[in-house]
């Protein structure tokens, strides 16, 4: 099956410093999504993209699905000590809604 | 954003028991998945719950031991049957609304199995 590669695993980083993270799959996708998942919490989305090339902004983070649409990545600029949490990728293939994620990126923002 | 309420939030259970999630939806959705996420790692699918008739299974998952319910567009359940310790994982329920194709999650619940 499809599979997603993401990384880094883990970022320790100061408070204020740029944050990037990136996924990449042996397979394209239709759509990437990035979630952020608290402790005790489900994931919550953050951004969605649906086109190749696509480039999109919800605040100080921002995502793109790549040109190949194998791959996207997640930028967070001036990182905040609230920004601590685990960041999965997923993408879908078809429009079933079916996800399949990465392993995740566990952020620590040290003020 | 739709609100999905899981019940329970957590339990701890005896082994060889089964526990029964329930999912909440306050908006009529298409469709409803069960994921799975053991502890530290990422989320798995378990299947899709169609609307009055079966579930859609992942490989690797089996009705016999997920069995899954969806009575109607907005409530779903998932019962982990004949549990052992290596059951003990997150289990999320997700929805999608009509029109999108991105899901939303619920809060999960949290199974420790003893």
């Amino acid at each position: 099956g499809q599979q997603l590669n993401q990384s880094p695993q883990s970022m320790f980083i100061q408070e204020g410093e740029d944050v990037s993270m990136n996924c990449t799959s042996s397979s394209i996708f239709n759509t990437w999504l990035w979630y952020k998942q608290d402790p005790g919490e489900g994931p919550v989305l953050l951004i969605a993209l649906y086109k190749a090339g696509e480039l999109t902004s919800n605040g100080r983070l921002t995502a793109q699905f790549g040109i190949t649409r194998k791959d996207s990545f997640l930028n967070i600029s001036a990182s905040i000590p609230s920004d601590v949490g685990i960041y999965f990728c997923a993408g879908q293939y078809t429009n079933a809604g079916k996800s399949t994620f990465g392993d995740g990126t566990t952020l620590t923002v040290k003020p | 954003s739709a609100v999905i309420s899981q019940k329970p939030s957590r339990d701890i259970c005896q082994r060889g028991t089964s526990l029964t999630i329930q999912c909440q939806v306050d908006s009529q959705v298409t469709m409803m998945f069960w994921y799975r996420q053991q502890p530290g790692q990422s989320l798995t699918l378990i299947a899709t719950a169609n609307q009055g008739s079966e579930a859609t299974y992942e490989s690797g998952f089996v009705i016999d031991k997920f069995p899954i319910s969806r009575p109607n567009l907005t409530f779903s359940t998932l019962t982990v049957s004949n549990m052992s310790p290596e059951d003990s994982s997150i289990y999320l329920c997700s929805v999608l609304r009509t029109g999108h194709t991105e899901a939303f999650f619920g809060q999960g619940t949290r199974l420790t199995v003893v």
